[in-house]
């Protein structure tokens, strides 16, 4: 069955840097776009960032644009979100999520999430 | 950007019954709407997408239709396990520009 593992999160200072990670297994990684999608606590969902199945493509929210990075490694199945210049509003956990539907833009699959904390 | 509207806020209903939940765009985005069911410490879980098209393993009591700008999910007789937030999400044509509504909680009257 497909499973998506996060993990990376914690808590960082304003300013700070943290890269998250999601393992992914049951279904053919190298052929799939992902995605990050956050939830701040108590909040809704939030889109953060996409990336193609080859990394040919990436596209991000305008709230993280410049700050954050996708990024994936096909060869160990693993997708990943370099999170730079933290916000306290960056606060959340964090989902990765396989792509579904007509060009990938629907979340088909999540993972459990990790949680980050931005705060002094 | 285009926003999301849902509506209820908070919808109390008592197992057995019909549950219609309602998700409005602020501009059309044709049949390119899902929804999602989220319960307390779970992730989402998609349920619907292009508007009616349920996802895998989803039971038939879940519905959903709807086009351009109004859109609904019917849940026509709901489970204690139904209980839980729901959120529509829009994805627009490419490039991606993806946003979600801001939920409807189904509570147990």
């Amino acid at each position: 069955q497909v499973q998506l593992v996060e993990s990376g999160g914690g808590v960082v200072q304003p300013g700070g840097s943290l890269r998250l990670s999601c393992a992914a297994s049951g279904f053919t990684f190298s052929t799939s776009a992902m995605h990050w999608v956050r939830q701040a606590p108590g909040g809704g969902l939030d889109w953060v960032a996409f990336i193609w199945f080859d990394g040919s493509d990436r596209y991000y929210a305008d709230s993280v644009k410049g700050r954050f990075t996708i990024s994936r490694d096909n060869s160990k199945n693993t997708l990943y979100l370099q999170m730079n210049s933290l916000r306290s509003e960056d606060t959340g956990v964090y989902y990765c999520a396989k792509g579904g539907g007509y060009r990938a833009l629907y979340f088909q699959y999540w993972g459990q999430g990790t949680l980050v904390i931005v705060s002094s | 950007d285009i926003v999301l509207t849902q509506s209820p806020a908070t919808l109390s209903l008592s197992p057995g019954e019909r549950a219609t939940l309602s998700c409005r765009a602020t501009q059309s985005v044709s049949s390119y709407l899902a929804w999602y069911q989220q319960k307390p410490g779970q992730a989402p879980r998609l349920l619907i997408y292009d508007a009616s098209n349920r996802a895998t393993g989803i039971p038939a009591r879940f519905s959903g239709s709807g086009s351009g700008t109004d859109f609904t999910l019917t849940i026509s007789s709901l489970e204690p396990e139904d209980f839980a937030v729901y959120y529509c999400q829009q994805r627009s044509n490419w490039p991606p520009l993806i946003t979600f509504g801001q939920g409807t909680r189904l509570d147990i009257k």
